[in-house]
């Protein structure tokens, strides 16, 4: 088990750039989800995979967001024209379905900041 | 919609003092309940969780026991170490929802020897 593999660790760009992120999931798990956390708050939810199935997207997933598992392993997460409040901890996690008794297991995050 | 209230941060305990994290929780459904923690620089781990009613999840001398009548599910551990300083973050999970996470918003523990 190498646990969940977030790239990058760290991401400073400027205001109206694209950013990408990748999230590798524990191989053998078929869900995978994507959260958001801000300084002081709990994480909050944006979207989720079945397999490479996109079956749920938060209201905070504006049209400059957008997801993929093309495979159904890893997952991307794109930002488009980056704004100031785009600034977070972006979290991969996955567990194995029905997800909801299944613990989902996260990566370290990807710290994104906005000059 | 769901949601998960904590007890506001920072705690600050002396080294072998009783810890209570206090979480409650509003849920249309019969959702799942967990604890996280976060140290440091780190990502969220698992800490314990709990399936159903009366329930009781526990890991590395933490317990929580999921209790439907008031809706609460709060974070106790006897002696407290250093070492577990960190923030814990309540969380449910709703089988109606497709298993996406709820989050309280983490309450700060900070231990001094």
């Amino acid at each position: 088990d190498t646990g969940v593999s977030q790239d990058p660790r760290h991401k400073i760009t400027k205001r109206g750039q694209n950013v990408t992120f990748r999230c590798d999931p524990i191989s053998e798990h078929n869900r995978l989800y994507w959260y958001r956390q801000t300084l002081g708050q709990g994480p909050e939810f944006l979207t989720y995979f079945q397999n490479e199935a996109q079956l749920e997207k938060s209201r905070l997933l504006s049209d400059r967001f957008s997801a993929e598992r093309p495979k159904g392993s890893f997952s991307t997460l794109e930002i488009q024209r980056t704004e100031q409040g785009d600034s977070a901890m972006y979290l991969c996690a996955s567990s194995l379905a029905p997800g909801d008794n299944q613990p989902q297991h996260f990566g370290d995050g990807t710290r994104l900041s906005i000059l | 919609g769901d949601s998960v209230t904590q007890m506001e941060g920072p705690v600050t305990l002396s080294e072998e003092a009783f810890l209570t994290i206090n979480c409650t929780y509003t849920a249309t459904g019969y959702p799942s309940l967990f604890w996280y923690v976060q140290y440091p620089g780190e990502g969220l781990q698992l800490l314990l969780k709990a399936t159903k009613a009366d329930d009781k999840g526990s890991n590395k001398g933490f317990e929580a026991t999921y209790r439907k009548e008031t809706t609460s599910f709060h974070l106790e551990k006897g002696s407290v170490q250093v070492s577990d300083s960190a923030v814990y973050f309540c969380a449910l999970s709703d089988s109606d929802q497709g298993g996406k996470l709820i989050f309280g918003q983490g309450t700060e523990l900070s231990v001094k020897p």
